[in-house]
């Protein structure tokens, strides 16, 4: 079975700050993808970074940065010197896809974060 | 750039109504999804398509029906509403397998 877990609902942090967002994903697929979406409090969901299982170089994207490790199933997210626009949902998810049309989408809970000036 | 567009963006039914929901897309993508965001659930996968004239369903799709006669749109329709599905409904879409989606705005849902 798939699941995604996302441990923490809610996160407050002061502006500037560094904060580190937990993604933990279980599958017995090989192949797969992971994603990470923002929901700003407008409601519309960004996409930040997708990421395939062969893959397992980190990725930094100006504050973002993001740890892939296959060992502990974890796809972890960080955001250097937070600030105020990075309130929203965070959400991590996990995509099979096996060819032939076959999708199965599962998205964590979301763990909102509250950046404070 | 339209990118995904939904409509209706607000909605309240009453138990029993039908209704259809529209997304459109103008990214020439392939796979288009229909999700359901609850509170505490994230997003479930209510139904999708690969392609113009399929549609296969995902995690969540009872009481709910699909259409993709083209490639740009995807209809997502409740033919005998429930306060259960009271929800924010999102469209989304991507190129590929595997490649990042593009959401639409969404749609408040709310069925008394």
């Amino acid at each position: 079975a798939q699941k995604v877990t996302q441990a923490q609902t809610e996160i407050s942090v002061v502006e500037k700050e560094d904060v580190t967002l937990d993604c933990v994903y279980e599958t017995r697929d090989t192949t797969y993808y992971l994603f990470w979406y923002k929901q700003p409090p407008s409601g519309e969901l960004v996409f930040l970074i997708r990421r395939n299982s062969f893959d397992e170089q980190n990725e930094i994207s100006g504050r973002y940065s993001w740890n892939f490790q296959k060992s502990t199933s974890s796809f972890n997210f960080t955001i250097t010197a937070s600030q105020v626009v990075d309130s929203a949902v965070y959400f991590c998810a996990l995509l099979l896809g096996r060819g032939g049309g076959y999708q199965k989408v599962t998205f964590g809970t979301g763990t909102k974060l509250q950046v404070i000036p | 750039n339209a990118g995904v567009t939904q409509t209706p963006k607000f909605r309240v039914l009453k138990t029993g109504q039908s209704m259809t929901l529209l997304c459109a897309q103008d990214m020439n993508h392939e796979y288009m999804y229909w999700y359901r965001q609850d509170p505490g659930m994230g997003l479930r996968l209510i139904h999708y398509s690969v392609g113009e004239g399929t549609t296969a369903k995902g995690e969540v799709p009872d009481g709910y029906n699909v259409s993709r006669l083209k490639k740009q749109n995807f209809l997502l329709g409740l033919e005998s509403a429930a306060p259960s599905q009271t929800s924010v409904y999102f469209c989304a879409s991507s190129y590929d397998e595997g490649t990042a989606a593009f959401f639409g705005q969404g749609t408040r849902l709310t069925v008394v």
